[in-house]
């Protein structure tokens, strides 16, 4: 069965330094985003992605982040400069059609982890 | 924008009960999800569910649109069941509710 798949599973980093989360979605899906639950919190939208550029950041999704598709597969969320809040797990989805509001499906999330 | 509260916030059951966990919209339902979050973190789809009743098992859920809510419905809970369950509404992207915890003990 096609899966999210997203890499690393965990991360822990100094504070200020670059974090890239990678995420390979399903192959045929179109919409792309990247979701943070704090621990014990739920689950918050940071951002979508269709054709190739943003199609919605929310508040969080300020200048520290970026997303990028290189290629054909991944699907990545940079943070350029990390902070003690950023410790979340990010997690990616990916949804086949977005007018028919078809079933997105999540990857396992990556626990990041800022000290 | 669009608010979606779920209840219970917190549910403890020993095994073989039943429970039913409750999702409100603030606004029509378009189509929502249901996820179970596991011990481990990871977000498990369960229901994809823009009205009617849909059955997978031990769990069921039920959409009223027009109403405004969702119902997911757990019979015979076992300690698997255990986590963290969300509902979702999906439009454009997925707004999640607040969560509904339950515990299942032996």
């Amino acid at each position: 069965e096609p899966e999210v798949t997203q890499t690393p599973s965990h991360q822990v980093t100094q504070m200020g330094q670059e974090v890239i989360l990678r995420c390979v979605p399903i192959s045929n899906h179109l919409y792309f985003y990247w979701y943070r639950q704090i621990l014990g919190q739920k689950v918050e939208f940071l951002v979508s992605f269709y054709n190739n550029e943003i199609s919605e950041k929310s508040e969080i999704f300020d200048d520290q982040f970026s997303v990028e598709r290189p290629d054909g597969s991944n699907f990545t969320l940079k943070i350029r400069s990390t902070k003690l809040e950023d410790s979340a797990m990010y997690f990616c989805a990916s949804r086949a059609h977005l007018i028919l509001n078809t079933e997105a499906f999540f990857g396992q999330g990556t626990r990041l982890t800022v000290v | 924008g669009i608010q979606v509260e779920q209840s219970p916030p917190d549910l403890i059951l020993q095994e073989g009960a039943n429970s039913t966990l409750r999702c409100n919209f603030s606004d029509s339902v378009n189509n929502l999800q249901w996820f179970h979050q596991n011990p481990w973190g990871q977000l498990i789809n369960l229901f994809y569910i823009p009205s009617g009743t849909k059955q997978n098992g031990r769990l069921s859920a039920t959409t009223v649109a027009t109403e405004r809510y969702s119902l997911l419905y757990i019979s015979s809970s076992q300690t698997t069941d255990s986590g963290v369950y969300f509902c979702a509404y999906n439009t454009d992207k997925l707004i999640f509710g607040t969560g509904t915890r339950l515990q299942v003990f032996p």
